[in-house]
């Protein structure tokens, strides 16, 4: 099964709005990370935000939030005020336990965000 | 802060040859670090995970004499693509999660080595 879902292969949204990129995930671990990336057309992952399985609010960094709704097991991710400079690719992915610093990253299909002028 | 930097950015090699590319994290101390490639238009694929002063954990399904991978200080490890071939072409990223401090939640990602085979 998989651990990570992201069912939107692309999404367009126009400059200065906010878009909801999707992500579900599916884990028994009590104990596990969200994170969201973003890859532009250079390759290179950038981190935007994370948040733990037990943080009690909402994680947001700047433009960036994440809609955390653990009983859904859900974690999208919201990007405000878009800016044309936000096309890229997006990749949520999933740690599994946060103690020890050998556990890994698995990554959603990734979304490819396209903001139009 | 949080910087890990990865070299060669871009490698084309004859078929045959070995590659090596090395991870450093600038600013932190990692012990481990973890091997990513990625395929075009597709996601991450986790090859195997760096463990400083120990032996690589390997993914089902990764070669590890392919894929030959040291981690001799706590910030460097390298990757060795050995006898090199066309299907091993890719983009190969490294990442490293900080040992301690206010970001050792978080994991921090090389900019990557795309590295074509001929």
């Amino acid at each position: 099964a998989q651990k990570i879902t992201q069912t939107q292969p692309g999404m367009f949204v126009q400059e200065k709005e906010a878009v909801t990129l999707d992500c579900t995930y599916d884990t028994s671990d009590p104990s596990y990370g969200l994170f969201w990336y973003k890859q532009p057309s250079s390759g290179e992952m950038i981190f935007l935000i994370y948040q733990g399985s037990y943080d009690q609010q909402n994680a947001t960094e700047g433009r960036y939030s994440l809609n955390f709704q653990k009983a859904r097991k859900s974690a999208n991710l919201v990007i405000s005020a878009s800016q044309l400079g936000d096309s890229a690719m997006y990749f949520c992915a999933m740690r599994e336990g946060h103690v020890s610093n050998t556990d890994k990253l698995i990554f959603g299909t990734g979304t490819r965000l396209q903001v139009f002028p | 802060g949080a910087v890990v930097s990865q070299h060669p950015s871009r490698v084309i090699c004859k078929s045959g040859t070995s590659v090596k590319i090395e991870c450093r994290s600038l600013d932190f101390q990692a012990t481990t670090m973890f091997w990513y490639r990625q395929f075009p238009k597709q996601s991450l694929m986790l090859m195997a995970t760096s463990n400083e002063g120990s032996k690589a954990t390997y993914e089902q399904g990764v070669e590890k004499d392919k894929f030959l991978i040291n981690h001799a200080s706590l910030t460097l490890s390298t990757l060795t693509v050995t006898s090199a071939h066309p299907e091993d072409s890719s983009f190969y990223i490294c990442s490293a999660r900080p040992l301690a401090g206010p970001l050792h939640n978080e994991q921090f990602f090389g900019p990557g080595t795309r590295l074509t085979v001929l």
